[in-house]
């Protein structure tokens, strides 16, 4: 079955700084991959997703790239504000959908 | 997401219990699922359903029981076989199982008196 790593499991970076998150999965016939928010206490939040048939793709201030062939796929946010600050999920799916274990993002004033 | 409920917010659970752990969408979406989520990890599927009358069992089935008699419900039991049941739930349905999205409730906080 399909195996999702994400990391780093924690991230801090200074207000108007960049943040990358990184995922690797296993299963090559996955061709879904969302990234989900997540504030303490609260349900998961899809911010940005992609399907296997593009590269990049981008919403203001949140990007992801996908590179099939490596099997690894990446959120990026730019000029980030204390607001950004969560756990972020990355997850695969072919049949079932899987979740990367998560990203504790920090966004210091 | 709003369209999707489930109650009770927090459940305390005694020894030897079932608890019953509503989720309820309104979307018309045809597949639902469960996850728990333990703190510091990510989702993990416990039971998920493609369609009506028919689910099916996820990593961690063991413990827990679900049904699918109506589209727009999907309750999960936590029997007294899971001896670890403290984790916070949620529940997720998506148009059908292929590249749809899936979209969260907002949980539900079980612990156990």
């Amino acid at each position: 079955g399909e195996n999702v790593e994400q990391h780093p499991s924690t991230l801090s970076v200074q207000e108007g700084d960049s943040a990358v998150i990184k995922c690797t999965y296993s299963d090559s016939a996955s061709n879904y991959f969302p990234w989900y928010k997540q504030e303490l206490g609260k349900r998961p939040q899809l911010i940005i997703d992609i399907r296997s048939n593009v590269g990049e793709k981008k919403d203001q201030r949140i990007a992801v790239t996908l590179n099939k062939t490596a099997k690894h796929f990446s959120l990026h946010i730019t000029e980030t504000q204390p607001e950004d600050s969560a756990v972020y999920f990355c997850a695969a799916r072919n049949n079932d959908m899987r979740f990367g274990a998560g990203t504790r993002l920090t966004v210091k004033p | 997401d709003g369209g999707i409920t489930q109650s009770p917010k927090y459940l305390f659970r005694k020894e030897g219990q079932n608890v019953t752990l509503s989720c309820e969408q309104n979307l018309n979406h045809d597949a639902m699922y469960w996850y728990r989520q333990d703190p510091g990890q990510g989702l993990r599927l416990i039971y998920y359903s493609q369609i009506v009358n028919d689910f099916q069992k996820g990593d961690i089935a063991e413990g827990y029981s679900v049904s699918r008699e109506k589209k727009e419900s999907f309750p999960l039991t936590v029997t007294s076989a899971q001896k670890n049941p403290t984790a916070f739930y949620l529940c997720a349905s998506s148009i059908g199982s292929g590249q749809e999205t899936q979209y969260f409730g907002p949980g539900t906080r079980l612990l156990v008196l």
